[in-house]
């Protein structure tokens, strides 16, 4: 109902394996983000991209990346996962940076064994 | 540096009766804040957002209060329905810039 879709919705992957994911945003929004959110805990940004360059990061490694596409769509992806890496990652799109209605998509939940 | 933190993790309240869903921030440079319902399963819902330079916002049963002096944010919901039952997560934007900073969020159960 927001327009944002994520895919795959669940995800089980092996210690130091790579993903990806993927989000497809509301068509004419330039701006994706993506946020980590462990079990009972608030969201945390990883980073913005806004015309298919990254905009902004928070406190991630390296191994955390992503790519945005002209066609509205992203990806994350995390190489050499870790245990902690377990969560449910969330991408938000908005028509530009720094607008408050960011829609999310419903996430996806990796677990990482 | 900056936190958004919730008072009161796990809120119960009587359907009908208003709810009251408060919040610490800690950065006085924050531009604006909104809060977000999470129900299972799902994303973060928008509910309604507040400029710094404003004290309260009403929406549709929902009032978002900020008093700037305390750094203090609060959701009320009023006549509270079973459908509101989820988490609310207030979050922080300063400097009009490319992330949220959320808090822990509380739980709002709705009782019969």
């Amino acid at each position: 109902e927001t327009g944002v879709t994520q895919s795959p919705t669940h995800l089980i992957k092996t210690r130091g394996q790579q993903v990806t994911l993927r989000c497809s945003s509301q068509s004419g929004h330039n701006t994706v983000s993506w946020y980590q959110q462990a079990l009972g805990q608030g969201p945390q940004f990883i980073f913005q991209y806004y015309r298919e360059e990254e905009n902004g990061r928070g406190n991630f490694p390296p191994r955390f990346s992503g790519l945005q596409f002209p066609n509205y769509s992203s990806e994350l992806n995390v190489n050499a996962l870790e245990l902690d890496d377990s969560a449910l990652y969330l991408c938000a799109s908005s028509f530009r940076t720094g607008d408050t209605e960011a829609f999310f998509g419903q996430g996806t939940r990796l677990t990482v064994v | 540096g900056e936190s958004v933190g919730l008072h009161l993790p796990t809120l119960s309240v009587q359907e009908g009766d208003n709810s009251i869903i408060n919040c610490a921030y800690s950065n006085s440079a924050s531009d604006y804040f909104i809060w977000y319902k999470q129900e299972s399963g799902k994303g973060p819902q928008f509910i309604i957002d507040i400029r710094s330079n404003m004290d309260k916002r009403q929406g549709q049963r929902v009032t978002v209060l900020l008093n700037k002096t305390v750094k203090h944010l609060s959701l009320q919901i009023a006549a509270t329905q079973p459908g509101d039952s989820a988490v609310y997560f207030c979050a922080e934007n300063y400097n009009y810039g490319q992330n949220f900073v959320f808090g822990p969020g509380t739980r709002l159960s709705v009782l019969p």
